[in-house]
């Protein structure tokens, strides 16, 4: 079964101090990672796509990486505006179809 | 360009009613996908439809069923709703690549609400 789990649930951190969220997976041949932010009562925005170990994007403040068993969201110098839930998922085993499995989010707290 | 829009925003609903929600892919789009999202939790598969037809199913009953239209908009129905199908109601949309799994664009959700 596959599965996807973020640590830590929550993170409180002031403005300026760095970080980084956990996404584990266990997932028959993996097809993709998907990082997405949310916000109260919102769908989820996308942010980045991982295909393959190793690689790495970023986006202003924040950076993924990806190994062969977990990924990292890398927070440098927040904002307060980058507080959200930051969700990962993967696709689906089986081939075909993409549904995703998402893990149950890392809630970020950034305090002025 | 517009996003993934859905409709209703919100909806209240008593015990045992249907419910029928809608969603309009992005532009260029052939594939949406459902998902249920309880308070404090990541969303959860419902199901795919590609091509007008349900592709793939996560664990969901049978009174969760669904429709894609030729022109690649969705719908999900629920029956005989019950207090726990009280969430938040997501449709994502992306295209259909083969092999690699392609971005999925989520809407602003609908809130269904069951009393």
């Amino acid at each position: 079964e596959d599965q996807v789990t973020q640590s830590p649930e929550a993170l409180r951190l002031q403005e300026g101090e760095s970080s980084s969220l956990n996404c584990s997976y266990t997932v028959s041949g993996l097809r993709g990672l998907f990082w997405y932010r949310q916000d109260p009562g919102k769908g989820p925005e996308f942010l980045f796509t991982l295909y393959s170990a190793g690689e790495e994007k970023e986006k202003e403040r924040l950076k993924a990486t990806l190994t062969k068993k977990e990924s990292f969201l890398h927070i440098t110098a927040p904002k307060p505006e980058d507080s959200a839930t930051y969700l990962c998922a993967v696709p689906n085993s089986g081939g075909g179809a993409d549904g995703l499995t998402f893990g149950k989010g890392t809630h970020l707290i950034i305090q002025p | 360009d517009a996003g993934v829009t859905q409709s209703p925003t919100h909806l209240i609903k008593t015990r045992g009613q249907q419910v029928t929600l809608r969603c309009s892919p992005k532009s260029g789009h052939d594939t949406v996908s459902w998902y249920q999202q309880a308070l404090g939790q990541g969303p959860q598969f419902i199901f795919q439809y590609y091509e007008e037809e349900e592709r793939q199913r996560g664990n969901f009953p049978d009174r969760f069923s669904g429709h894609q239209f030729p022109n690649y908009s969705s719908e999900l129905n629920v029956n005989a709703l019950l207090l726990g199908d009280s969430a938040l109601y997501l449709c994502a949309s992306s295209v259909n690549r083969g092999v690699s799994a392609d971005t999925q664009y989520f809407g602003p959700g609908t809130r269904l609400t069951v009393l």
